[in-house]
């Protein structure tokens, strides 16, 4: 069965410190992936997805960046964080030929 | 782009009711309509989903119907009970395939005992 694992779980940054979360997802070959933010008490929004290795589309401009060096591996980074990227980041993936969207665990990040 | 709004962004029911979550989207070509129900502090999970070549879908208490005319579409909760409580997403997707789904901004939905 599919799996997708992501971390840290919680993270606390100071403002301008450099960031990168981890997405790993096992079980599947080829997956389109995507990172959301979710601020406190808001919706989902989509800021990066790949449909392949080296793919990225970005959704919304921001200081962050997403890469996939690997076919099940999706990261998102920062050089320098602001206070605003404070959320929840949640990590998703679909099958090549889409369905249902499962979404990760989760990274709680405080930005101080 | 696409554009999905939902309504209400709060719903307080009585335990045993009904609960009717209503989404619009904007753009036509969108085909692809799941709701997520996300508990506190925890991920969103698919609970229920339809294809524009349908107009209703259920699976026990709930129920999904869309109206492609109007272009909105609403979750129907019957028989609430208080492990329903949670937020609910609705979302659209144009692309089948690539599915970049569009979000509302959810509803926080809480069961009265």
């Amino acid at each position: 069965s599919q799996t997708i694992h992501q971390w840290p779980a919680t993270l606390v940054q100071p403002v301008g410190s450099p960031l990168s979360l981890e997405c790993t997802v096992e079980g599947t070959s080829n997956p389109n992936l995507y990172w959301y933010r979710q601020a406190a008490g808001r919706g989902l929004q989509l800021l990066f997805y790949s449909v392949g290795i080296g793919q990225i589309s970005s959704e919304v401009p921001q200081n962050l960046s997403a890469s996939r060096p690997q076919d099940r591996q999706f990261i998102l980074s920062s050089k320098k964080l602001l206070l605003s990227d404070s959320g929840f980041y949640l990590c998703a993936w679909t099958g090549t030929h889409g369905g249902e969207q499962f979404f990760g665990p989760g990274t709680r990040l405080t930005v101080l | 782009g696409e554009n999905v709004e939902q309504h209400p962004s709060t719903l307080s029911v009585q335990e045993g009711d009904s609960a009717v979550i209503k989404c619009t989207y904007s753009d036509s070509a969108s085909n692809y309509f799941p709701w997520y129900k996300q508990e506190l502090g925890k991920r969103p999970q698919l609970i229920i989903d339809i294809r524009s070549n349908v107009g209703e879908k259920k699976d026990q208490r709930i129920a999904v119907t869309l109206n492609k005319t109007a272009k909105h579409f609403s979750l129907h909760i019957t028989e609430t009970q208080p492990e329903d409580s949670a937020v609910y997403f609705c979302a659209a997707s144009i692309d089948f395939g690539n599915e970049k789904l569009t979000f509302g901004t959810g509803t926080g939905l809480t069961i009265i005992p």
